[in-house]
């Protein structure tokens, strides 16, 4: 079965660090999303793209967040500098097409934990 | 008001027992509607998708009431493997996925 990567998965670093997530999804899944997920809620969506465009990115932080997929396949979501407030985990997600009814299921990788010291 | 609101929970029930619990959604317009599992420390994966007629997967029945605004989740004949925290995922008229808290439920020998 098919499956989204991400690594790492795990990630301690100091405040004030650059840290970089990964995440390949699904072979022919046009729509990816980040999502940020604080222990005890649930996920919050940070940026969703189609392809290679950002269709949704109005909770992104965008003075420390980054994400790209340049070639609409993978994707990197970057954090610079890394704040005590941004340890949580980093979900990545994909679906075939977002409102196309069975497409908009999404499937998520196993995350990446990160910890600011 | 939050736009998808759930229980948070804990629901303690004893294995073998039904048990419900619901979501609401504030927009009226909203599209699709998905139950979603998480086990601690795991990512979300799809339980069900809940369709207007309502849906059944084996002891999972999930319900759509437009009028009332709400979603709803039954489990029946409850297993200990069936302890998790149940998302709530509503898709809304501008094609955006806005989840809830989740329920926490905690099956008991």
């Amino acid at each position: 079965e098919a499956e989204v990567a991400q690594s790492p998965r795990y990630k301690i670093t100091e405040k004030s660090q650059a840290v970089a997530f990964w995440c390949d999804p699904i072979s022919g899944h046009a729509t990816l999303y980040w999502y940020r997920q604080i222990l005890g809620q649930g996920p919050e969506l940070l940026v969703q793209f189609q392809d290679e465009s950002v269709v949704d990115d109005s909770q992104l932080p965008k003075d420390r967040f980054s994400a790209e997929r340049l070639k609409g396949v993978d994707s990197t979501l970057k954090i610079q500098p890394a704040e005590l407030g941004d340890s949580a985990m980093y979900l990545c997600a994909s679906s075939l097409v977002l409102g196309s009814g069975d497409g908009e299921t999404q499937y998520f990788g196993p995350g990446t934990r990160l910890l600011v010291l | 008001r939050k736009e998808v609101e759930q229980d948070p929970g804990p629901f303690n029930v004893p294995e073998g027992a039904t048990v419900a619990f619901n979501c609401t959604y504030s927009n009226s317009a909203s599209q699709s509607f998905f139950w979603y599992r998480q086990d601690c420390r795991k990512e979300p994966k799809l339980l069900m998708s809940v369709y207007s007629s309502g849906n059944e997967d084996g002891r999972f029945t999930a319900q759509l009431n437009r009028a009332s605004q709400y979603i709803s989740l039954l489990i029946r004949d409850s297993k200990l493997s069936d302890s998790a925290t149940y998302l709530c995922v509503v898709l809304d008229s501008n094609y955006q996925l806005i989840w809830g808290a989740g329920t926490k439920l905690i099956i008991k020998p």
